[in-house]
């Protein structure tokens, strides 16, 4: 069966400092991985999604960046936290047009 | 521009009786649509999906109604029980895209009073 792991599940980070959310799939190969966030009142907003190693897809300009290292290993990476980027972070693969979306358990992100 | 919209932040409902969680969407291309439950510090769990081609998908105490003239769906939860509280999602894709991902709503959260 397919897993997926995501971690941190909780980070407190100064307002400036560097980010690295790991998201790893385990039971299938060649996902769609993607990166959520949700924040109070903007239901879960899509942030970048890939279809391949080193294929990343942005949707909304934004002080973050991802990146395919490996075929089941999707990082969510920034230079410099602000503090709007305190969020809900979430991962997620699927295996593509039409299909559901399965969740990671989440990294709640504080940024003080 | 928020295409999928859910109008209902929230909603209270008895135990035992039917939840109706609706859902309307702009973009006519859409012809995949998904419902999504969540509950707090986890991430979304999926429920119930509905291609264009039909009108009605049923699972359960979970059915899914999409009328597609008036660009609408909604969840029915009958009967409804205590665990059903949480947020739920509804979500939209589109094949003719060649479309990977899934445009979400912004949530309902559901009460279920004992």
């Amino acid at each position: 069966s397919q897993t997926i792991h995501q971690w941190p599940a909780t980070l407190v980070q100064p307002v400036g400092s560097p980010l690295s959310l790991e998201c790893t799939v385990e039971g299938t190969s060649n996902p769609n991985l993607y990166w959520y966030r949700q924040a109070a009142g903007r239901g879960l907003q899509l942030l970048f999604y890939s279809v391949g190693i080193g294929q990343i897809s942005s949707e909304v300009p934004q002080n973050l960046s991802a990146s395919r290292p490996q075929d089941r290993q999707f990082i969510l990476s920034s230079k410099k936290l602000l503090l709007s980027d305190s969020g809900f972070y979430l991962c997620a693969w699927s295996w593509g047009v039409n299909t559901e979306a399965f969740f990671g358990q989440g990294t709640r992100l504080t940024v003080v | 521009d928020q295409q999928v919209k859910q109008n209902s932040p929230s909603l209270s409902v008895q135990e035992g009786r039917i939840s109706i969680l609706n859902c309307d969407y702009t973009n006519s291309m859409f012809d995949y649509f998904l419902w999504y439950k969540k509950y707090p510090a986890e991430g979304p769990t999926f429920l119930i999906s509905i291609s264009s081609i039909k009108d009605k998908n049923e699972d359960g105490r979970f059915t899914v109604f999409l009328n597609k003239s008036a660009k609408h769906l909604s969840l029915h939860i009958v009967p409804s029980q205590p665990g059903d509280s949480a947020v739920y999602f509804c979500a939209a894709s589109s094949f003719n895209f060649g479309n990977e991902k899934l445009t979400f709503g912004t949530g309902t959260r559901l009460t279920i009073i004992p």
